[in-house]
């Protein structure tokens, strides 16, 4: 079974300091991976994914992330936080060989601190 | 486009009263599904639909009642609420070309269940 780890409940950072929000997976094949970001009393927003090539994906708002397939990790990256960045951001993957199931990890909040 | 439209926004609910979740989506997706969002648990699917008149269970299904007797539309059904239920709902949608398609999800609802 295909499952996500953010092992992160809540991650503060200065603004204007870079900042990396973790995630690691697990599916029996080639992952098809995803970051949401959900801001208060909203829905999830789509930031990006990544399916093949490229180990290093770029997204909204200057968010980047980057698949490590030995590491089974896709972290999510910004070289420069801003305040606005604070948010809940959800790590999900979907197993390439089943059906259209996303699985979610957990979330982690990140906290911009001016 | 609306994109992905819920409503209500907000409901409370007495033990043992039933109600209808909406939501619909203008862009012609053919998947559509429900999930539940709970501190700490990330969110987690309750049913899903790859098109019109057909529907599937996801991961926590009981309570639950779905139909899709439009590509539109995608209704969540509690029969008889329970306070277990109380939760943050969220529909979302895709196209249904495969497992890299982005779902897109509506603002949420957040039901208390007394």
């Amino acid at each position: 079974a295909q499952s996500v780890a953010q092992p992160e409940d809540q991650v503060n950072v200065a603004e204007g300091n870079p900042l990396t929000v973790k995630c690691t997976y697990s599916v029996s094949g080639n992952p098809y991976l995803f970051w949401y970001v959900q801001y208060p009393n909203r829905g999830l927003q789509f930031l990006l994914k990544y399916i093949t090539g490229d180990n290093l994906v770029k997204g909204s708002y200057g968010f980047e992330a980057e698949f490590n397939k030995s590491q089974t990790s896709f972290h999510l990256k910004k070289p420069s936080a801003l305040v606005s960045d604070s948010a809940l951001y959800f790590c999900a993957v979907r197993d390439p060989g089943g059906n259209e199931k996303l699985t979610f990890g957990t979330g982690t909040r990140l906290t911009i601190i001016p | 486009n609306a994109g992905v439209t819920q409503t209500p926004k907000f409901q409370v609910l007495k033990t043992g009263q039933s109600m209808t979740l909406q939501c619909a989506q203008d862009m012609n997706h053919e998947y559509m599904s429900w999930y539940r969002q709970d501190p700490g648990m990330g969110l987690r699917l309750i049913h899903y639909s790859v098109g019109a008149g057909i529907t599937d269970q996801g991961e926590v299904p009981n309570g639950y009642n779905v139909s899709r007797s439009t590509t539109e539309d995608f209704p969540l059904r509690l029969l008889s609420a329970a306070p277990s239920q109380t939760s943050v709902y969220f529909c979302a949608s895709s196209y249904y070309r495969g497992p890299t398609d982005t779902q897109y999800f509506g603002p949420g609802t957040r039901l208390t269940v007394l």
